[in-house]
């Protein structure tokens, strides 16, 4: 099965700074990848996605990028601030149906 | 537009019992996916539910089962409970004909088992 692999594990910026979080994937065959935002106590919130036909996508300070052949994909969140700390999750789906194959997590923090 | 309803929110349960989860998906959604998460695991796949029909199903044992209403609503139902099950049950819904796309979460139930 895929297999999705997330860096780093923690993270830590200055407010205003940016931050960037990787993940890679296994399976080729993967063409949906989206990320999620998880705060303490509530449930993963989609934050952005993209799809395999489309290189980068951005949303206001988000950015999402794919690089197909190197099978790793990235989020870039710039101007970061207080509200953004949370959990960052990465996921990657088969076009086989709503089964998502999640990374490990990173724990942002932004300092004030 | 109402979210993904989830309940209960919590349940503390003793050993060898057995547990109901309920999923209300949001208005229009026909697929309903259930994940764990646990601090050591992360979130794991348990299975998704497209009009009424199991499509996918991850690496858990027969204990951990589920069904779909035709108003999609779902359920899952973990058997035999054993101390390693507690974890946050999360169900996710997406709608549209696309096989794979955006899946909205809902709060989760917090499932305690003693």
């Amino acid at each position: 099965g895929e297999n999705v692999e997330q860096h780093p594990s923690t993270l830590s910026v200055q407010e205003g700074d940016s931050a960037v979080i990787k993940c890679t994937y296994s399976d080729s065959a993967s063409n949906y990848f989206p990320w999620y935002k998880q705060e303490l106590g509530k449930g993963p919130q989609l934050i952005i996605d993209i799809r395999s036909n489309v290189g980068e996508k951005k949303d206001q300070r988000i950015a999402v990028t794919l690089n197909k052949t190197a099978k790793h994909f990235s989020l870039h969140i710039t101007e970061t601030q207080p509200e953004d700390s949370a959990v960052y999750f990465c996921a990657a789906s088969l076009p086989t149906g709503n089964q998502f194959y999640f990374g490990t997590g990173t724990s942002l923090t932004v300092i004030p | 537009k109402a979210g993904v309803t989830q309940t209960p929110r919590y349940l503390i349960k003793t050993r060898g019992q057995q547990v109901t989860l309920s999923c209300s998906p949001i208005s229009g959604h026909r697929s309903v996916s259930w994940y764990q998460q646990t601090p050591g695991q992360g979130l794991q796949f348990l299975f998704e539910y497209f009009s009424e029909t199991q499509r996918n199903k991850g690496n858990f044992p027969g204990r951990f089962s589920g069904r779909q209403f035709s108003n999609s609503r779902s359920e899952m139902n973990v058997s035999t409970l054993e101390l390693g099950d507690s974890a946050l049950y999360l169900c996710a819904s997406s709608g549209g004909q696309v096989l794979n796309t955006e899946a909205f979460f809902g709060q989760g139930t917090r499932l305690t088992v003693v």
